[in-house]
């Protein structure tokens, strides 16, 4: 079956660290992108990629960044610079027809938190 | 500034009420998600609107989007424990003039039904 997977479910980061975030899809879409969720927040969009080897700042892109060389994968990097990483994050990906974007699918998400 | 603001923050319903989530938003929607979240996972679809007056339903759940869409409501019919979670609407609108391409969130709605 097709979808999202985002690894690890679970990822504890040390202050000064960076990490990596995985995020794969198999359903040949064109769109991927990254939202971070804080309790009482909804979710915010971190960055965004329409097709291969091109993204773009979502609106709390600092801290964070991201490469799309592949159209299935779409890695997040937490940089030393995000100040406030604890927070669950979300991976999705959309079909693009046009100028829209449909059937918009999300991953389990990764936990991070520092320790 | 929030593009899409959700209402009530919380709920709280005996089983067998009826309820019903609001989400307004500030600009003409092109596609609006309701997606379901189970604290800790990833969104589950539930409905995607996308012509002005169009309303949809599943199971016990219906939604709608007003004939300017701009607003959409998500009511549910003799709520039970399973439809307990939080409620999240997802809103593409044209970014900053230009292209569409991304999902913009409310806060969400913590629902709780207790029997």
């Amino acid at each position: 079956d097709g979808g999202i997977t985002q690894s690890p479910k679970y990822l504890f980061r040390k202050e000064g660290q960076n990490v990596t975030l995985s995020c794969e899809q198999n359903l040949n879409h064109d769109a991927m992108y990254w939202y971070r969720q804080d309790p009482g927040q909804g979710l915010r969009l971190i960055y965004y990629s329409q097709i291969v080897n091109d993204f773009q700042k979502g609106d709390i892109a600092e801290g964070y960044s991201v490469s799309r060389e592949k159209k299935e994968s779409f890695p997040l990097t937490v940089t030393s610079a995000q100040k406030n990483p604890t927070a669950f994050y979300l991976c999705a990906s959309s079909r693009r027809s046009g100028s829209s974007n449909y059937g918009y699918t999300f991953g389990s998400g990764t936990r991070l938190t520092v320790v | 500034s929030q593009e899409l603001e959700q209402s009530p923050q919380s709920l709280i319903v005996q089983e067998g009420k009826n309820l019903t989530i609001n989400c307004t938003s500030s600009k003409t929607l092109y596609g609006l998600y309701w997606y379901k979240q189970k604290y800790g996972e990833g969104l589950i679809f539930l409905m995607m609107l996308q012509k002005g007056g169009e309303e949809k339903s599943h199971e016990k759940i219906t939604a709608k989007l007003d004939e300017k869409k701009q607003q959409s409501s998500l009511h549910i019919t003799a709520s039970q424990p399973s439809h307990a979670g939080i409620y999240l609407c997802g809103g593409e609108m044209a970014d900053r003039g230009s292209t569409l391409g991304r999902l913009y969130f409310g806060r969400g709605t913590q629902l709780t039904v207790w029997p």
